[in-house]
């Protein structure tokens, strides 16, 4: 078993559509949760950034993690063709920036206008 | 965001020649910088951490001696892929993080390079 699982999709919604992302892991050492979005020939950008189980909301993207069923949700609202990018679960047992990142496969989000 | 330059962007070497792949931090002091791979269709991978001043740290199965890593100063990381293979063709991408303030937690990445080797 693979430590992150994310379906690489394509997942492809309409304009305006909720858009819900996820990822399990099986590491229950994982503390710190993150999406990142990446569009193609670029790096990854960080997205969103939680630590522990709850929910953190920023504008149209709310992430959700839930530590005891190790299942981790990116939600995004009124979704923009500008969102069609391949977004990346990553996860990391310590905050203090000595801690690689473990990620999953990514998921590849298509907005139709 | 911070900014880290990776350089080249896109690679074509011989089989058997060595391939210096620079990452650099350009507005801020990176203490800690990480490698990943990614082969098609497959995750990022961490290849390894490394601190300034100090050797850098492989994870499991990346071998050392084939993968250089030089992080001699706060703003610069060099991965040298030694005597390259075929099989060592890959998307190689590396971040840097950083202490002080409210973002000494998020890792910034760099465009990565696209390497292949014939």
């Amino acid at each position: 078993q693979k430590e992150v699982e994310q379906d690489p999709g394509p997942l492809s919604v309409p304009e305006g559509a909720i858009v819900s992302l996820n990822c399990t892991y099986s590491n229950s050492a994982f503390q710190y949760f993150m999406w990142y979005r990446q569009y193609s020939r670029k790096g990854p950008e960080l997205l969103m950034y939680t630590y522990s189980s709850g929910n953190k909301e920023d504008g149209r993207f709310t992430a959700q993690v839930d530590k005891s069923s190790k299942y981790i949700s990116l939600f995004i609202r009124d979704s923009q063709p500008s969102d069609s990018a391949t977004y990346l679960c990553a996860m990391s047992r310590s905050g203090g920036g000595a801690d690689g990142l473990t990620f999953g496969k990514g998921t590849h989000l298509i907005i139709q206008p | 965001g911070a900014v880290v330059s990776q350089h080249p962007s896109r690679v074509i070497c011989k089989s058997g020649t060595s391939v210096k792949i620079e990452c650099r931090s350009l507005d801020f002091q990176a203490t800690t910088m990480f490698w990943y791979r990614q082969f098609p269709k497959q995750s990022l991978m961490l290849m390894a951490t490394s601190n300034e001043g100090s050797k850098a740290t492989y994870e499991q199965g990346v071998e050392k001696d084939k993968f250089l890593i030089n992080h001699a100063s706060l703003t610069l990381s060099t991965l040298t892929v030694t005597s390259a293979h075929p099989e060592d063709s890959s998307f190689y991408i590396c971040s840097a993080r950083f202490w002080g303030g409210p973002m000494n937690t998020e890792a910034f990445f760099g465009q990565g390079t696209r390497l292949t080797v014939v």
